[in-house]
This record gives C-alpha cells, structure tokens and sequence, in this order.
C-alpha cells in the first residue's frame, strides 16, 4: 500500500465547475496536510494547508481532512483553465527519526476546458 | 524576501560520469530538503538537513548520492557515478523549523533537470 495515494487522473472538467481531488494516507499518526500545485515543468507551489478534521476555505479552495477516515481533499470552485495543473497531496509524518519528513502522492493532473 | 536558489537549471550528462547540485535556501531557514521528482511522480525525499546535521537520508542511495551543508546554509547533492534512472528533476526545499507543528510548510527552489544519456 502506498504511504499516500492520489485519485487517477487525469480529471478534466469544465471551466465554473468544481473540481475535486482526493488523497488518502496510511500513516495514522500524520498531523499535517499540504496540497501543492505544480504546472508543467515548474516547482510545486503551496496552495493550502489544513491540520485539524474538517474544513478550511481559502478563496476559491476548500480543503477537507477526516482523520478517522485518513482521507484529504481539494475542491476548487469555479474552476479557471489557470487552475490546469498537476496537484499533489503531501502529507507530514508523526515523527519517529523523521523529524516531520514529508511524503508526496503521485499527483492528479487536473485540466479546466473553457 | 529572496527564494530558494538552486543551480544550474538543466544538466545533461553521460552515465558513469558525475554531476553536483547547489541550492541556497530561504535566508533564516534552518531545515534544508533534497527531493527527487521522476516524470509522473511526486517528489521523494532524499534527504534532510536541520542546520548542518543530516536528520533523514534513509532514501539516499548512498553507493552513488552524497550531500552536505557544510556551514548551515547552501548544500550541494552530488552523484557519482550517474546511471539512466537517475534522470529526473532534483528539488531544494527549506523551511523555517522542523518537527510536527513547527515550520510546517516547505518552500521549493526552482529545481534542476538532470538528463542522463
């Protein structure tokens, strides 16, 4: 089982609507949460974070987080064809000899269409 | 406020041979992250610095990856020698703090494409 997994993509939908991505991780003990978005051939860029169960609105994000379920994850509203973009999911391990070591999904590449 | 560098951007070398990656990071940040991004992946840690001392580099392959931060700031990854699975785009990041609830976000560098032939 993967330490963090993404919903397949690619995920496509049209420009107003909203856009949901879904992460899910194995590891419990996590207590922080990131997503990134990464266009094509840049550097991820942190769009939001979220620590404690429920939601966190930021703009036109809302992250999500149930820790129970062990399930994070994005809506964008009003998608813009500018939110085109791979995003991923990473999240912060409990400790151990980690130190807070960040592990990353494989990415959902999202494209908005006008 | 100046973000992380990293140099050079692009990199193509021949398998066997070596190649070294500086990055400088977010002025104050004491916590230092090499990452690896293959095509289609997520970044993978390689490893971490907190000031000058490695915290993590269980993801290292040590046989042929090295890293240092001799003075608590800029670090350099190196490899040698190269193979063609080496091929991807190595990420710098940094952050203010470590631990669980202390300089939670990562801020990354540009990245350098390494393409091994």
């Amino acid at each position: 089982q993967k330490e963090v997994e993404q919903n397949s993509g690619p995920l496509s939908v049209p420009e107003g609507a909203i856009a949901s991505l879904n992460c899910t991780y194995s590891d419990r003990g996590s207590q922080s949460f990131f997503w990134y978005r990464q266009y094509s051939g840049k550097s991820p860029e942190l769009i939001m974070s979220i620590y404690s169960n429920g939601d966190k609105e930021d703009g036109r994000f809302t992250a999500q987080l149930n820790k129970a379920s062990q399930y994070v994850s994005l809506l964008i509203r009003d998608s813009q064809p500018s939110d085109s973009a791979t995003y991923l999911c990473a999240v912060k391990n409990a400790g151990g000899t980690s130190y807070g070591k960040l592990t990353f999904g494989q990415g959902t590449i999202l494209t908005v269409h006008p | 406020e100046a973000g992380v560098a990293q140099s050079p951007r692009y990199k193509i070398i021949e398998k066997r041979q070596s190649v070294a990656f500086w990055c400088n990071p977010i002025s104050g940040h004491a916590t230092l992250y090499w990452y690896q991004q293959i095509l289609g992946q997520g970044p993978k840690l390689l490893i971490q610095f907190q000031n000058n001392g490695v915290v993590d580099d269980s993801q290292l392959p040590k046989d042929r990856f090295s890293a240092e931060r001799l003075k608590g700031v800029d670090s350099t990854l190196k490899i040698q020698p190269a193979k063609l699975e080496d091929s991807a785009v190595y990420l710098c990041a940094s952050s203010s703090k470590t631990g669980i609830r202390n300089g939670r976000e990562q801020y990354f560098g540009p990245g350098t494409r390494l393409t091994v032939t």
